[in-house]
């Protein structure tokens, strides 16, 4: 039950475009299509932002995509806003009907 | 609209219990899995544990097994978490969130802080 491995920490300037990668292992991401991606302002509850690797929740801005390639997922913002900043958390199901996290990338708006 | 609010938090000294609860509303709480979730100060998320909407099964972290129980009672449209023996590193604010299992964890509450602490 090792944490998703994504990067600590990534920035853009408004309107811009970033990606966050998030890398897991063959009993996890590369096993299933159940990624999931969770925006988190702090001292907030986390938000759902996409799940099933590519899929929004209702509301959720079509800026934010996700896709997948064998054990490694991704998050891509285009058009930055303000507001984006934050931290984002992938996570996966896992062989062990478990649910796993990645270590979180925080996000700033320049 | 759907709510969660944990309960429960608190000091308590390492070794000792807790029990966190969780009140659910504005869904049918029966047709869903449940799932807590903690951030430790300054660390990410973590998941802990989930529950079949039956309570018929249930999955931890391996961190928590064999000292947390999850549990869930239908008729009172509440989870519960049972922490017992309690170490410094169970430090966190404790999430409850509505579990799509394949969708994700798509309704969150505001957590509830427990410290573990002498």
């Amino acid at each position: 039950q090792s944490a998703l491995t994504q990067p600590a920490s990534v920035s853009g300037s408004p309107g811009q475009s970033i990606t966050i990668s998030c890398t897991g292992t063959s009993s996890d991401i590369g096993a299933y299509n159940y990624v999931s991606w969770y925006q988190h302002h702090p001292g907030k509850a986390p938000k759902l932002m996409i799940y099933e690797v590519t899929k929004r929740p209702s509301g959720v801005p079509d800026r934010f995509s996700g896709s997948k390639s064998g054990n490694t997922a991704s998050l891509t913002i285009s058009g930055l806003q303000a507001e984006d900043e934050a931290d984002y958390y992938c996570s996966s199901y896992t062989s062990s009907r478990t649910q796993v996290f990645g270590g979180g990338t925080k996000l700033t708006v320049l | 609209e759907v709510q969660l609010v944990e309960s429960g938090g608190g000091l308590v000294q390492p070794g000792g219990s807790l029990r966190l609860a969780c009140a659910a509303s504005g869904f049918t709480f029966t047709r869903d899995w449940m799932s807590w979730v903690r951030q430790a100060p300054g660390k990410g998320l973590e998941w802990v544990a989930n529950i079949k909407q039956d309570g018929s099964e249930k999955y931890y972290i391996d961190s928590v097994k064999g000292r947390f129980t999850i549990s869930r009672d239908n008729a009172k449209n509440s989870l519960y978490l049972q922490m017992n023996s309690l170490r410094a590193e169970d430090t966190a604010v404790y999430y409850c969130a509505r579990d799509g299992v394949a969708v994700g964890l798509d309704h969150w509450g505001q957590g509830t802080l427990v410290t573990v602490s002498s």
